[in-house]
């Protein structure tokens, strides 16, 4: 069965740092991978794709790939309490559209 | 993206009733995907409705518990048939993006079934 695996946190990391949420994921077909932000009661929001290895940034956001060893990070620079969230790994499941999601990271940014 | 728009936002339903959920979206779209999240937990492909074909459903979830319409390509229905308590989840629809397998959710729909 295809996974995607993240560990549920709670994340917990003082205003300012670092957060890295980390993500593996079992399909080796699996091409494009997505990184969501979950708030407490909404629905999830697209913040971060990555389809080569390697580093993309936008802004605060650092998302890598390795696809080697099936793994996908997200980096959040100068966490602020507003980026206290659930973030949602996703990666495609062998070039069908549809998306497999892993269980989320709680993340708790304490001012 | 897309605005994406589902109707009702939440609803509490007696046990044995059926609940239609509404999700519509501003751009004509190929694919669309029916999801539940429960309490807590992360969110599960109920199926996928392409216009002009039949709902695909994920294992563990069948037709006559689930039908789903796609009328056109903005709109689709889905509805929670026959409830119980254990239906009490978060639903919501999403669309493919245009850049690639990315996808973009409504605000969901949350159900409570007493």
């Amino acid at each position: 069965q295809k996974e995607v695996e993240q560990n549920s946190g709670p994340l917990s990391v003082p205003e300012g740092a670092i957060a890295s949420l980390n993500c593996t994921y079992s399909d080796r077909v699996s091409q494009s991978f997505f990184w969501y932000r979950q708030y407490s009661g909404k629905s999830p929001e697209l913040i971060m794709s990555i389809y080569s290895n390697g580093d993309k940034e936008d802004g605060r956001f650092t998302a890598q790939l390795n696809k080697a060893s099936q793994y996908v990070s997200l980096l959040i620079r100068d966490s602020q309490p507003s980026d206290s969230a659930t973030y949602l790994c996703a990666a495609d499941s062998s070039n069908t559209g549809k998306l497999i999601f892993g269980q989320g990271t709680t993340l708790q940014v304490k001012p | 993206s897309a605005v994406i728009s589902q109707k009702p936002s939440r609803d509490i339903c007696q046990r044995g009733t059926s609940l239609t959920i509404q999700c519509q979206v501003d751009s004509q779209v190929t694919m669309m995907f029916w999801y539940r999240q429960q309490p807590g937990q992360s969110l599960t492909l109920i199926a996928t409705a392409n216009q002009g074909s039949e709902a695909t459903y994920e294992s563990g979830f069948v037709i006559d518990k689930f039908p789903i319409s796609r009328p056109n390509l903005t709109f689709s229905t889905l509805t929670v048939s026959n409830m119980s308590p254990e239906d009490s989840s978060i639903y919501l629809c999403s669309v493919e993006g245009t850049s690639g397998y990315e996808q973009y959710f409504g605000p969901g729909t949350r159900l409570t079934v007493t």
